[in-house]
């Protein structure tokens, strides 16, 4: 039974490149999160996806990201015109209802470099 | 907006020693979920509590939620090497969203 995959597991772009960050949830699971990881620092909350609908990007900057779930295929992060500070580790999330009453299963994140 | 708080950020133990780490929301909590990240790795759901003034243990690990709802607890008794990571705080507020608090670094010395 496979857990969250991610994919890259290491992400290096130079600034201005886009960076594609891909998760297929666990099976069963309709419900994606994207959490962004600073280094020694918490999880923040970017975009919350069910099969085709973004239902809350509250956390996810307007300009420069997106993200999609597919009905099929993984779900995609995409960041356009890569800066400095976009560098982060950034670890999907699935549940297979809302989070609220089952708990998030992580991917082991994709680390992201910008140079 | 909502935030949930953590402390202490960090914690060194000598092995054998017991931790306690705290969990502070600026609002009431529907519920509040636990979570270890080993170094380099991704965080790993520990336990969920629900009810108001609610216990639940898992070995040497004790969880706690307050009455009010807006704080809770975990204590590892009697620290082991294995315990070494960060332990975070996932506060739900009724809906699908859980606002991760800030974290707890834990080092365990042998």
């Amino acid at each position: 039974n496979a857990g969250v995959m991610q994919n890259p597991r290491h992400l290096v772009r130079r600034r201005g490149q886009e960076a594609r960050l891909r998760c297929s949830p666990m099976k069963g699971h309709s419900h994606v999160y994207w959490y962004r990881q600073l280094p020694e620092e918490g999880l923040k909350f970017m975009v919350y996806l069910q099969k085709e609908n973004i239902i809350d990007e509250s956390g996810m900057p307007k300009e420069r990201f997106s993200a999609e779930f597919p009905k099929e295929g993984p779900s995609i992060l995409r960041i356009q015109q890569v800066v400095r500070g976009d560098s982060a580790a950034y670890f999907c999330a699935s549940s297979p209802g809302t989070a609220i009453n089952s708990p998030l299963h992580f991917g082991n994140g994709t680390r992201l470099t910008v140079t | 907006g909502q935030q949930v708080m953590q402390i202490p950020q960090y914690q060194h133990v000598q092995e054998g020693e017991d931790f306690t780490t705290y969990c502070n929301s600026s609002t009431t909590l529907s519920n509040i979920q636990w979570y270890k990240q080993r170094p380099g790795g991704h965080p790993v759901f520990l336990i969920q509590l629900v009810k108001s003034g609610e216990v639940k243990k898992q070995k040497r690990l004790t969880f706690q939620f307050g009455e009010a709802k807006k704080n809770s607890s975990l204590h590892i008794t009697a620290t082991q090497t294995t315990d070494v990571g960060t332990y975070f705080c996932a506060g739900g507020s009724g809906t699908y969203k859980y606002i991760f608090g800030t974290g707890t670094r834990l080092k365990v010395l042998a």
